[in-house]
């Protein structure tokens, strides 16, 4: 069974710099896209950006500019982990934030099939 | 951006009501369309992948339709735990983009 478990610093002033990691136990990490995914009240659900196993990435435009995702893959790897890091936060970042896992296979079975459990960041001075 | 735009953006039914949820995208998406569940304080469920396959586990009073821009999920009988916040998301863009959401409260 799949299971995601993210971490990370809740609480930011204006300028800092947001650090979250998502750790994946069980399934295959090779083989699917691994997104971040916020919601905030007034913009919904947001997709922030996404790497696959090799470090390949695709950020969402808007954010891109600040926007860094890495992966850590573990020796035995039985866990693995992915992280995001958003820089010179605002206000405007303070949101849930999830890790999800993107399938893509063939066709049009691109979806969110796992996610994390959710991290409220709040951005405030 | 590819945009999602879901009606109604709230309903009120009853146990046992049919009802439907449109969503509709700003060019042809194909099937690239899924549909999730959420519950307040939880991370969004997957119901419906590819415009109308059922996720594994998912009861089968759900259902999903549709193709290239126009897109419906559809419970045939409500059940209590089905009162929740519903959205659709695309997947044919790199830009992922979800809509806004449909709220289904209890009448």
């Amino acid at each position: 069974q799949v299971q995601l478990q993210q971490w990370g610093a809740g609480l930011l002033k204006p300028s800092e710099t947001l650090s979250l990691t998502c750790g994946v136990y069980g399934g295959s990490f090779s083989g699917y896209y691994w997104s971040w995914i916020r919601q905030s009240p007034g913009m919904g659900l947001e997709w922030v950006g996404e790497i696959n196993h090799s470090g390949s990435t695709n950020y969402n435009p808007s954010l891109k500019s600040r926007v860094t995702m890495s992966v850590d893959t573990s020796v035995d790897t039985s866990t693995n982990q992915f992280s995001l890091r958003l820089s010179s936060v605002t206000a405007a970042d303070t949101a849930v934030y999830y890790c999800a896992r993107h399938v893509k296979s063939s066709g049009s079975l691109h979806y969110f099939d796992y996610w994390g459990q959710g991290t409220l960041v709040t951005v405030s001075s | 951006d590819i945009q999602m735009t879901q009606s109604p953006s709230s309903l009120s039914a009853s146990v046992g009501d049919r009802v439907t949820i449109t969503c509709r995208a700003s060019q042809s998406i194909s099937s690239f369309l899924n549909w999730y569940q959420q519950k307040p304080g939880r991370a969004p469920r997957l119901l419906i992948y590819a415009a109308s396959s059922l996720q594994l586990g998912v009861p089968s009073r759900f259902t999903g339709s549709g193709s290239g821009t126009d897109f419906t999920l559809t419970i045939s009988s409500l059940q209590p735990e089905d009162f929740a916040t519903y959205y659709c998301q695309q997947s044919y863009s790199i830009l992922k983009t979800f809509g806004q959401g449909t709220r289904l409260d209890i009448k």
